[in-house]
């Protein structure tokens, strides 16, 4: 069973580039998670989504967009990279009481 | 204010004996969850254990048990009998409940030893 999953697993980007990071889950969730996680810390949420269309900030939201169309993916974009965003991106989806996460995406901006 | 804190920034703990990790949380929210999470050297994300804000009863799952204290609006991690694949870091975390969805917040986490 995949659970939930996130490509890629790497990614090296300049300044200015933009990329999506794309998060996939077959449980049929409605509520999905973007985190990301600075070296040494906790998880910072950037945007969740409650269903299909709807999508609402967390606690780090600058710097990035996201779509939720389909049950199933939620990715995040990333328009204009900057180093601040360099940073492991966590995608997660939420069952009755259990957060599942994707393995995550280290992403270097240079 | 810091929403959720974790005051150990490190742990040491025997093999088989038992080990708490602290947490307190900060909301005004009357429904809430409360949440564990084991991060190995992997990276991954663990889930270990859950607490609602309406639950009576402590969490258990196996060899982790929450001890809820609401008054004091502390969430400890209890895991006993540490095995040395116990060493990982552990994440208190927390969700507050809105009409309009939830906000999760993290801790900075615990690094747990597990000394042979």
């Amino acid at each position: 069973n995949a659970g939930v999953t996130q490509t890629p697993k790497f990614r090296i980007l300049k300044i200015g580039q933009s990329m999506t990071l794309q998060c996939t889950q077959d449980m049929n969730h409605n509520y999905m998670y973007w985190y990301r996680q600075d070296p040494g810390m906790g998880l910072k949420l950037i945007y969740y989504s409650v269903g299909a269309g709807i999508t609402d900030k967390g606690e780090v939201p600058n710097g990035y967009n996201v779509s939720r169309s389909t049950t199933e993916d939620f990715p995040l974009r990333l328009e204009l990279a900057a180093p601040s965003q360099t940073s492991v991106y966590f995608c997660a989806s939420q069952g009755q009481e259990t957060q599942y996460f994707g393995p995550g995406t280290r992403l270097l901006v240079l | 204010a810091q929403k959720i804190t974790q005051t150990q920034p490190g742990m040491f703990v025997q093999e088989k004996e038992a080990v708490t990790l602290d947490c307190t949380y900060d909301t005004s929210d009357p429904s809430y969850g409360l949440f564990w999470y084991k991060q190995p050297s992997s990276g991954e994300m663990i889930f270990l254990i859950y607490q609602g804000s309406y639950d009576q009863q402590n969490a258990t799952e196996g060899r982790y048990s929450l001890n809820f204290q609401k008054a004091r609006k502390s969430a400890n991690l209890v895991i006993s009998a540490s095995q040395l694949g116990d060493s990982a870091m552990y994440f208190c975390a927390m969700r507050e409940d809105s009409n309009t969805g939830n906000q999760f917040y993290f801790g900075t986490g615990t690094s747990l030893t597990v000394i042979p």
